[in-house]
């Protein structure tokens, strides 16, 4: 099975600290990458997709370096409400059946 | 406009018993799949499809069955419930299934097989 994997975590940071989350991925004919949030006991929300560019969403910046299978996120001045578990998707082929997500990295803001 | 939603959101079940975990979706999405999240475990392809009519096997299917009647509706069906399949079964769906397409995943059925 092809891997992704990441950070094993938990991350405890204070309230305004910034935080980066890092994923490889085994198999580098990958097509297209994302973050995902989980927070606990809900469903997963697509928080980002990755490119090779690099792409910003106001506090997140998301990289991505194809030559060293190497996905990260980055979240600066972190809030409560970032608390989640923080999952690396990678798609391998063309289609949703070759989706592989990390296990996940916890992320617990703290007061 | 109500995404994805999975039906029951708990079930407790018996070994050996079977039952049906229900996913509709209205975004007319053509992909669909099923997913079992374990702890420890990131989620586990069970089974997908790219449109009515189509489906495969995913990473983890033995045990499962699937159907796609119409492009709203995805059920999965356990056949014979295993103290193993206690788990988080997530259903999502993506327009095309491409790449570059996120998933929008329903809120879960949390499964006990006692």
């Amino acid at each position: 099975r092809k891997e992704v994997e990441q950070d094993p975590g938990p991350f405890n940071v204070p309230e305004g600290a910034t935080v980066a989350f890092n994923c490889t991925y085994s198999n580098s004919a990958s097509q297209s990458f994302f973050w995902y949030r989980q927070d606990c006991r809900k469903e997963p929300k697509l928080l980002m997709s990755v490119y090779s560019s690099g792409n910003e969403d106001g506090r997140f910046t998301a990289q991505l370096n194809r030559a060293s299978q190497y996905i990260s996120l980055l979240i600066r001045d972190s809030k409560l409400s970032d608390s989640a578990t923080y999952l690396c998707v990678v798609n391998e082929g063309n289609y949703g059946q070759n989706f592989v997500f990390g296990p996940g990295t916890r992320l617990s803001v703290l007061p | 406009n109500a995404g994805v939603t999975q039906t029951p959101k708990f079930q407790v079940l018996k070994t050996g018993q079977s039952m049906t975990l229900q996913c509709a979706q209205d975004m007319n999405h053509e992909y669909m799949s099923w997913y079992r999240q374990d702890p420890g475990m990131g989620l586990r392809l069970i089974h997908y499809s790219v449109g009515a009519g189509i489906t495969d096997q995913g990473e983890v299917p033995n045990g499962y069955n699937v159907s796609r009647s119409t492009t709203e509706d995805f059920p999965l069906r356990l056949l014979s419930a295993a103290p193993s399949q206690t788990s988080v079964y997530f259903c999502a769906s993506s327009l095309t299934g491409g790449s570059g397409y996120g998933y929008t995943f329903g809120s879960g059925t949390r499964l006990t097989v006692v």
